[in-house]
């Protein structure tokens, strides 16, 4: 067990809907990191906070966005589902600012199904 | 930005054969590359992870071993077993370009299949 949460662990839901994914970091971690996985893209980076802030972004769309709350954990909010976003979102936690060489420590993931 | 490769994409061994799974990547300004394990239904899990003031780091019957001049890594696994059966990823950190900072760029997976 990482220390990492995240709910729910499954959601299934139709195509221009909207939903929330959630992720509580490892006790006293101050990044948390989405991640999406899909079998074509495999391991995909989407966005990171550090206390709060955005701090990095990487491939994420414009209809995702996320956000971290003062008690650190965050939300990813999806928007507008297609079919294409069907996967499985990983949240990952750190202690620092997430400099190189920081360990990254993932939870156990959402999947989601978008029929 | 960064760019890994994996390979291979899969391998099949022999309960008590060695593994190796080998990954190149492409920024020689990279110095921590970290290995995953991901058995089914879970997420990823850190293994082991080398930093690049060294060359190799063991952990029982797990290696690590990493040729900056090549820019190559590469995980080895010794008297390999069933439970060993997992997806492994190898990874490094995001380019500087783009305000990629914090997060890391994975190789697209090698499934191990250990049999008995």
């Amino acid at each position: 067990d990482s220390g990492v949460t995240q709910t729910p662990k499954h959601l299934i839901t139709a195509t221009g809907q909207r939903v929330t994914l959630r992720c509580s970091p490892r006790s006293g971690d101050l990044s948390v990191y989405w991640y999406q996985q899909s079998l074509d893209q495999g391991l995909q980076f989407l966005i990171q906070y550090y206390n709060g802030e955005e701090r990095a972004k990487g491939n994420i769309l414009e209809r995702f966005s996320a956000q971290q709350f003062p008690d650190l954990h965050s939300e990813l909010n999806l928007s507008s589902l297609e079919l294409g976003d069907s996967a499985l979102y990983f949240c990952a936690s750190s202690l620092g600012s997430g400099g190189a060489g920081e360990t990254q420590y993932f939870g156990p993931g959402t999947r989601l199904l978008v029929l | 930005g960064e760019n890994v490769e994996q390979h291979p994409s899969t391998l099949s061994v022999q309960e008590g054969d060695s593994a190796v799974i080998k990954c190149t990547y492409s920024d020689s300004a990279s110095n921590y590359f970290p290995w995953y394990k991901q058995e089914l239904g879970k997420g990823p899990q850190l293994i082991i992870d080398i930093r690049s003031n060294v060359g190799e780091k063991k952990d029982q019957r797990i290696a690590v071993t990493l040729n900056k001049t090549a820019k190559h890594f590469s995980l080895h696994i010794t008297e390999t077993q069933p439970e060993d059966s997992a997806v492994y990823f190898c990874a490094a950190p995001g380019g500087r370009s783009g305000g990629s900072q914090g997060n890391l760029i994975f190789g697209k997976g090698t499934k191990l299949s250990v049999k008995p």
